[in-house]
């Protein structure tokens, strides 16, 4: 069955940075493209970024750009969400989610998250 | 991009119908067909529901239907269960290669 498990949230402090990690197993992770979406607490789903099955592709939404950078290893069934600069307003669950479309039309299945607070 | 518009609460007594609006624009809802729906129990991890506006993934009930017209899409909970108390999140792609998520919904059961 599919399963994405992140790591790397924990408590930062402002302006520093963090890498989140999120290990896929159950499906040939290389045929998919993949997402970050966040939950602040108590709050809605917010989308975070985009990456091609492949890497070549890389989309993120306004408030991370320039700040947040998505990649993948596909011979480590592996994806990761390099976040600098951050800001109390990051503080959220990071869901890691496949894709299950062939282009970014929508997600078909998530992990359980992993918490990001930033906070002095 | 700003988040589409749900309403905040939807309730419903066992076995009835309740209907979520999900409103959007031009640039997402209303342009493409590629709007899906997901069910959030508290603590958990999202579940899709419904995608491209009205199919179901397999496993996912025959009581949870969608729909759209022009820039507002439905997601439809017929025979509710006390197990459809959730949140509800409705989602689109947008003409700025991107994903935007309405602001949800929590479904109460009387």
């Amino acid at each position: 069955q599919v399963q994405l498990v992140e790591s790397g949230g924990g408590v930062v402090q402002p302006g520093r940075s963090l890498r989140l990690s999120c290990s896929a197993s159950g499906f040939t992770f290389s045929g998919f493209a993949m997402h970050w979406v966040r939950q602040a607490p108590g709050k809605g789903l917010e989308w975070v970024a985009f990456i091609s099955y492949d890497g070549s592709n890389k989309y993120y939404a306004d408030s991370v750009k320039g700040r947040f950078t998505i990649s993948r290893d596909n011979s480590k069934n592996a994806l990761s969400l390099q976040m600098n600069s951050l800001r109390t307003e990051d503080t959220a669950v990071y869901y890691c989610a496949r894709d299950g479309s062939s282009w970014f039309w929508w997600i078909d299945f998530w992990g359980q998250g992993t918490l990001v607070t930033v906070s002095s | 991009q700003s988040a589409l518009t749900q309403p905040a609460s939807v309730s419903g007594s066992p076995g009835q119908s309740i209907t979520i609006s999900c409103s959007g624009t031009s640039s997402d809802v209303g342009g493409y067909k590629y709007v899906s729906w997901y069910q959030q129990h508290p603590d958990k991890a999202p579940k899709l529901m419904i995608y491209e506006v009205s199919n179901r993934p397999s496993g996912v009930s025959s009581r949870f239907s969608g729909s759209k017209s022009g820039n507002t899409a439905s997601l439809t909970i017929s025979g509710l269960q006390a197990e459809d108390e959730a949140d509800y999140y409705c989602s689109s792609y947008t003409t700025s290669t991107s994903q935007v998520f309405g602001t949800g919904t929590k479904v109460t059961v009387l």
